[in-house]
């Protein structure tokens, strides 16, 4: 299974945009890139995935490197309700109809006031 | 409201027992899937299943088993042979077909004394 990189933490100013980074660099072209989030003591809770072109939804946006060997999640104004654990996961369809997502540690975000 | 409800949230047994984890959907997804997270850890597949009566072990079964009679309801089994099975387990679900979002459910913590 193909994985990925991500700093340990990062922290952010309220009201500003964050930019979370995560290195694929043994993707397969098959692989979709998802990012979810968890709160402590929570279930995690998805965000976004894509391809190869850049997302938009409403919680963020996704940009994938032109190779695919990276991505960056951005928060346009982060809040104190985005402190969490964001993961970015690969994830691809086995047996034809279930897509396995491969959690590694995920980034520790902070939020200040 | 739909969802996904996982009971309880706190579950305490003792060493030697085997317990069962409680896992029900009525979003009307055919796939569901167990996790175990450690603390500090991302998540590792137990089992899922694609649909009733079917399911397939994930990267960590062993001591654990698993059942899908019904699509709302896939319960988890920890049993006496799993060696550390004091961890946080969380429960999800998603529609098949396509790259869709998996929906997690709020987690049992369970603490085998």
């Amino acid at each position: 299974d193909a994985k990925t990189t991500q700093p340990n933490s990062m922290e952010s100013n309220e009201e500003e945009p964050v930019h979370l980074p995560c290195n694929h660099s043994t993707i397969s072209g098959t692989d979709y890139i998802h990012w979810y989030r968890q709160l402590p003591s929570q279930g995690p809770e998805y965000v976004i995935h894509g391809l190869t072109s850049n997302v938009n939804n409403r919680m963020a946006s996704l940009a994938i490197a032109e190779d695919r060997k990276s991505s960056t999640l951005i928060l346009h104004r982060a809040t104190l309700r985005d402190a969490a654990v964001y993961y970015c996961i690969l994830s691809r369809l086995y047996g034809g109809a279930t897509n396995k997502l491969i959690f590694g540690t995920g980034t520790l975000l902070a939020v200040q006031p | 409201d739909g969802g996904i409800t996982q009971s309880p949230k706190y579950l305490f047994r003792k060493e030697g027992q085997n317990v069962t984890l409680s896992c029900e959907q009525n979003l009307n997804h055919d796939a569901m899937y167990w996790y175990r997270q450690d603390p500090g850890q991302g998540l590792r597949l137990i089992y899922y299943s694609q649909i009733v009566n079917d399911f397939q072990k994930g990267d960590i079964a062993e001591g654990y088993s698993v059942s899908r009679e019904k699509k709302e309801s896939f319960p988890l089994t920890v049993t006496s042979a799993q060696k550390n099975p004091t961890a946080f387990y969380l429960c999800a679900s998603r529609p098949t077909g396509g790259y869709n979002e998996q929906f997690f459910g709020p987690g049992t913590r369970l603490t085998v004394l």
